[in-house]
């Protein structure tokens, strides 16, 4: 059972803009930064945002990330086909002293 | 061009030991802290352990604690990961990847499968 908590699935037309949430505490999301891996379908993982809103070299200003207290959201505008995959949430967790992972959402462009 | 290569993954009974290797080019390897996460089938992402610069530090997650066993050589731009006691619960892609939380590098992954 994750500790952060992601809807497991999200969907949204060519052009929408759509958001994911995650859900944390104290521990994690609350005292430490948030990032946002994206995997497509049959690849490792992807570096996405990193310390809350920050954009990897290369990934699209479509892509943004925001934090308020012990939660944090990703959203994707213009939404393309290629944006379909799983986004998995990530932040430090004090408790655990490692990092922890959302259970992930996939992603389904109609 | 960052590479990172898993291997050493395979078919394993439960009980036995697998070590996996994953070697680094591209970039300063011996400036990252290293990770290992695990996907098994089907699921989610699993921090599994990870590795400080120079060695001094090792995290792992709870359900790994006493079986398994991160370390790395810096000369030789290798992260390692000693799996024994393997279960069935273990079976997984194995990535490796450079960061502790902000992993920016990811490998290629490599499956271990732990039945009999």
């Amino acid at each position: 059972q994750s500790v952060l908590t992601q809807p497991p699935s999200a969907s949204g037309t060519p052009g929408q803009r759509v958001t994911i949430s995650c859900s944390g505490s104290s521990s994690n999301i609350g005292s430490n930064y948030v990032y946002w891996y994206q995997q497509l379908p049959g690849t490792a993982p992807k570096l996405l945002i990193y310390r809350n809103n920050q954009r990897p070299s290369g990934v699209p200003d479509r892509f943004s990330g925001s934090k308020s207290g012990t939660s944090a959201s990703l959203a994707i505008s213009g939404l393309r086909s290629e944006d379909e995959a799983d986004y998995y949430c990530a932040a430090w967790d004090d408790s655990l002293s490692g990092p922890i992972f959302g259970g992930g959402t996939k992603l389904t462009v109609l | 061009e960052v590479q990172l290569v898993e291997s050493g993954g395979g078919l394993v009974q439960p009980g036995g030991s697998l070590r996996l290797s994953c070697a680094a080019s591209g970039f300063t390897f011996s400036s990252y802290w290293m990770s290992w996460v695990r996907q098994a089938p089907g699921k989610g992402l699993e921090w599994v352990a990870n590795i400080k610069q120079d060695g001094s530090e090792k995290y792992y997650v709870d359900s790994v604690k006493g079986r398994f066993t991160i370390s790395r050589d810096n000369a030789k731009n290798s992260l390692y990961l000693q799996m024994n006691s393997l279960r069935a619960e273990d079976t997984a892609v194995y990535y490796c990847a450079s960061g502790d939380v902000q992993l920016d590098y990811w490998g290629q992954g490599t499956l271990v499968t732990v039945s009999s």
